[in-house]
């Protein structure tokens, strides 16, 4: 595999389940980010991993929780989620969060919150 | 309030003809300006760059203009052909004390090249 890869692709859950996104790139960057993209919305930047310490909650609810156990592997936990939570969660990596203009994205997963 | 602004979510254009995409941005200190391409079902792939101290960027058929004085910047696609039909994100980043900032997106054009 190269470049950043995303796992699973689409996923379907109710409000009371819990799952966890997978993501892992192959550059060996040393920074990950998680964005969602609602429809009609731009990109919106979750969190920011640098050297696996978080860098940037940008005030996101605590039902999404991520970890990041090295600098190849970024995780986004899912649990009592909401209908308005539906969306493509992509993941991104860069060299460092200092070149995070220069970001290599993943396909996205496809949630739907049922 | 968005900092990037993408206001056609939308255009049709001609094969062989040129595309314009256009972006504006609010915050004055961005200085390093992306547009991202995007397919459906794949990630966004960066396509082209350009920085505050120039006013116009050109790789192949791709070339981007930025008007700082009037915080606008454009895609140009000379010509279109219907494989770039996809979804171009305008991104924006700003320099903090020698660190580049985050990417802040826009919504997005999406571009339909017809045979």
């Amino acid at each position: 595999e190269t470049g950043v890869t995303q796992t699973p692709r689409h996923l379907v859950m109710g409000m009371t389940n819990k799952k966890s996104l997978k993501c892992e790139q192959h550059l060996g960057h040393n920074a990950m980010y998680w964005y969602k993209q609602s429809a009609k919305k731009p990109l919106e930047l979750m969190f920011v991993y640098n050297f696996k310490e978080q860098t940037e909650n940008n005030s996101v609810p605590s039902r999404f929780s991520p970890e990041c156990p090295n600098s190849s592997h970024l995780f986004l936990h899912l649990h009592t989620l909401q209908p308005e939570d539906s969306a493509l969660y992509l993941c991104a990596s860069s060299q460092g969060q200092s070149k995070s203009y220069e970001q290599y994205f993943g396909p996205g997963t496809r949630l739907t919150v049922t | 309030d968005q900092q990037v602004k993408q206001n056609s979510p939308s255009l049709s254009v001609q094969e062989g003809r040129i595309s314009i995409l256009n972006c504006d941005y609010t915050n004055s200190m961005f200085d390093y300006f992306l547009w991202y391409k995007k397919y459906p079902a794949e990630g966004p792939t960066f396509l082209i760059s350009i920085s505050s101290i120039k006013d116009k960027n050109e790789d192949g058929r791709f070339t981007v203009f930025l008007n700082k004085s009037a915080k606008h910047l454009s895609l140009h696609i000379v010509p279109s052909q219907p494989g770039d039909s996809a979804v171009y994100f305008c991104a924006a980043s700003a320099n903090y004390g020698g660190s580049q900032g985050n990417l802040i997106f826009g919504k997005g054009t999406k571009l339909s090249v017809k045979p």
